[in-house]
């Protein structure tokens, strides 16, 4: 089993829908979450950190259940823009601070 | 501008040579990574250093060297040795906060002729 797991996609949706993205983790020791999104053939860009309230950052909000050991990311009203590749990654914890990303999930919205 | 510069953007290795890619930044973050994505896979961590003069193997270190001699800088040597080099290479670079959070360079993308 990963340590991170992503539906690959593609999600293909119209403009202004809305797209919900699930990943879930293995280790429950893990201690911190993000979701990083990376355009084609670019570096990864971090999107937004996932607390276990859930937070929300204009059109995007995570959420974080650690019993079940699971993660969300919505897009609300989406735009052409937003079309990317989403990386979940989980932080093992401890010193280190090593990261475990997902595979991504592909977004294309379409006009 | 603060941020992380890999160079070469592009790089081209011959059979049996050994090839550095740059990975600088001007953060004054402590920690720094090297990270390699191949297609279909998440990004696999070569190599990462904590501090100056300090560095650690990450889950795919064969094939790979690393040096940290200042604080700015990070190069990974891609040896001979790694006998399927051909990736998007990934430097980062990461916070001391709550959560610490990684930043990345641009990415170098190396070619085996």
């Amino acid at each position: 089993r990963k340590e991170v797991e992503q539906d690959p996609g593609p999600f293909n949706v119209p403009e202004g829908a809305t797209v919900a993205f699930n990943c879930t983790y293995s280790n429950s020791a893990s201690q911190s979450f993000f979701w990083y999104r990376q355009d084609c053939r670019k570096e990864p860009k971090l999107l937004m950190s996932v607390y276990s309230s859930g937070n929300e950052d204009g059109r995007f909000t995570a959420q974080l259940n650690r019993a079940s050991q699971y993660i969300s990311l919505l897009i609300r009203d989406s735009k052409l823009s937003d079309s990317a590749t989403y990386l979940c990654v989980v932080n093992k914890g401890g010193a280190t601070n090593k990261l475990i990303f997902g595979t991504g999930t592909l977004l294309a919205v379409q006009p | 501008d603060g941020g992380i510069t890999q160079s070469p953007k592009y790089l081209f290795r011959k059979e049996g040579q050994n090839v550095t890619l740059s990975c600088e930044q001007n953060l004054n973050h402590d920690a720094m990574y090297w990270y390699r994505q191949d297609p279909g896979q998440g990004l696999r961590l070569i190599y990462y250093s904590q501090i100056v003069n300090d560095f650690q193997k990450g889950d795919i270190a064969e094939g790979y060297s690393v040096s940290r001699e200042k604080k700015e800088s990070f190069p990974l040597t891609v040896t001979s040795a790694q006998k399927n080099p051909t990736a998007f290479y990934l430097c980062a670079s990461s916070t001391a906060g709550d959560p610490p959070t990684q930043y990345f360079g641009p990415g170098t993308r190396l070619l085996v002729l």
